[in-house]
């Protein structure tokens, strides 16, 4: 098994540009999740689907970001307009049913808006 | 969701257990305890869970109080990979739950 899949591993993009991470994961996963990660604020949950509907979206922290998953096996987090601010590394994992035995991580993507 | 408190760092020789203590006193009968780690630059990773029995694994062991107010992650024998950040969460066993870290335990392995 691949794991959790996330491209691009590396981003930098002009403030004010669109900017779209995607996520491949774990055949047999009914549970999606999106976190960021930053110095300042930690890990932080955006969103969470469950057989690719989303069922909290609450952590998404703007308009400016939106989370979509068309079939089981592919996940995007969109962002426009870009800013400085959205600077971090953000996370895909996925899950079998509640989680219980885990949530398998990809290994990120690094997003710089300079 | 029950609250978590890990000290901020900690530091561990190489070859040594490592014990990583968790505070957990509002704990609910049906939260369980999981213990997830990030090495630099890689995704958290899953160790170990337990609900109110000790739990062993290849990675680690975990210890629960009998009263499940506090818990210990033990690392039998540290290696210099096992630098990281170990978070420590709980977490009820109903459908839609969603993991959230706190700041977790800065472990650093020395040689």
């Amino acid at each position: 098994d691949a794991g959790v899949i996330q491209s691009p591993r590396h981003e930098v993009t002009e403030m004010g540009q669109e900017v779209t991470l995607r996520c491949k994961p774990i055949s047999g996963h009914n549970s999606l999740f999106w976190y960021r990660q930053t110095m300042m604020r930690g890990l932080e949950l955006l969103i969470y689907f469950n057989n690719n509907v989303p069922i909290d979206d609450s952590g998404m922290p703007e308009d400016r970001f939106s989370a979509k998953m068309p079939n089981a096996s592919f996940s995007t987090l969109k962002i426009q307009p870009s800013e400085p601010r959205d600077s971090a590394v953000y996370f895909c994992a996925s899950s079998l049913g509640q989680g219980t035995n885990g949530y398998t991580f990809g290994s990120g993507t690094r997003l710089t808006v300079v | 969701d029950a609250k978590t408190t890990q000290p901020p760092s900690m530091d561990c020789a190489e070859g040594r257990a490592a014990n990583l203590p968790c505070n957990h006193s509002t704990i609910s009968g049906n939260e369980y305890v999981y213990w997830y780690r990030q090495i630099h630059s890689q995704g958290p990773q899953y160790i170990i869970h337990g609900l109110k029995n000790n739990e062993t694994n290849e990675m680690a062991s975990l210890i629960i109080t009998e009263d499940r107010k506090s818990s210990t992650l033990i690392l039998p024998h540290a290696t210099l990979r096992d630098t990281a950040v170990y978070y420590c969460i709980v977490l009820p066993q109903n459908a839609g739950n969603m993991l959230t870290f706190g700041g977790g335990t800065r472990l650093m392995v020395k040689p």
